[in-house]
């Protein structure tokens, strides 16, 4: 069974701060991770990771998959308080498509 | 540009009614499923579909059923409501090459009395 687990599930910050979001996962043929960011509704995505991309940045965002330690990490640095939200990781199960999630880390910022 | 569209947005319902939710993709995506999600339990998969006449179950497929006449549509079926089904539930489709990210609606949040 394709396992994702996320940390911390909560954590509150100061604008400014710079955060570490974590994310390890157990799956049978890896091909790739996905980061979604979920505000008051859908979630929407942020990077995916592969074997050949190992390494995603956007703005103050960037994110790196481990593939040794089976583990992915999302940064952010000099937080807003727009980025207050709930981060998701998944990863794609055997059939290509269905995504096994983490239960998300709640990210707070703030003034 | 729509994207995916989930109605409706809101709904209560009684202990064994039934009801309907719809999920709408104009991108022409192959792929699309149905999550709930529920506060600490992230999102779990209920139902996929990986085109027209193509159904399957997912993680939590108990109460549920799905069909696909369309490439555009894939509703949700609730037989008969149990309190337990109160979440929100998303509708999400992909393009079905190789991996690709999911676009998701906005939502519909399920009350069950």
């Amino acid at each position: 069974e394709d396992k994702v687990v996320q940390s911390p599930l909560s954590l509150v910050v100061h604008e400014g701060d710079t955060v570490t979001l974590n994310c390890s996962y157990e799956v049978t043929n890896f091909r790739s991770l996905l980061w979604y960011k979920q505000e008051k509704k859908a979630p929407t995505f942020l990077f995916m990771l592969t074997s050949s991309g190992i390494e995603k940045k956007s703005g103050r965002l960037s994110s790196i998959l481990d593939k040794k330690e089976l583990s992915s990490i999302l940064n952010i640095t000099a937080t807003q308080t727009g980025d207050s939200a709930i981060y998701l990781c998944a990863v794609p199960g055997a059939g290509s498509y269905q995504l096994t999630f983490g239960k998300g880390t709640k990210l707070s910022v703030i003034p | 540009n729509a994207g995916v569209t989930q109605t409706p947005k809101f709904q209560v319902l009684k202990t064994g009614q039934s009801m309907t939710l719809q999920c709408a993709q104009d991108m022409n995506h192959e792929y699309m499923s149905w999550y709930r999600q529920d506060p600490g339990m992230g999102l779990r998969l209920i139902h996929y579909s990986v085109g027209a006449g193509i159904t399957d179950q997912g993680e939590v497929p108990n109460g549920y059923n799905v069909s696909r006449s369309t490439t555009e549509d894939f509703p949700l079926r609730l037989l008969s409501a149990a309190p337990s089904q109160t979440s929100v539930y998303f509708c999400a489709s992909s393009y079905s090459s190789g991996v690709k990210p999911q676009h998701f609606g906005d939502g519909t949040r399920l009350s069950i009395l």
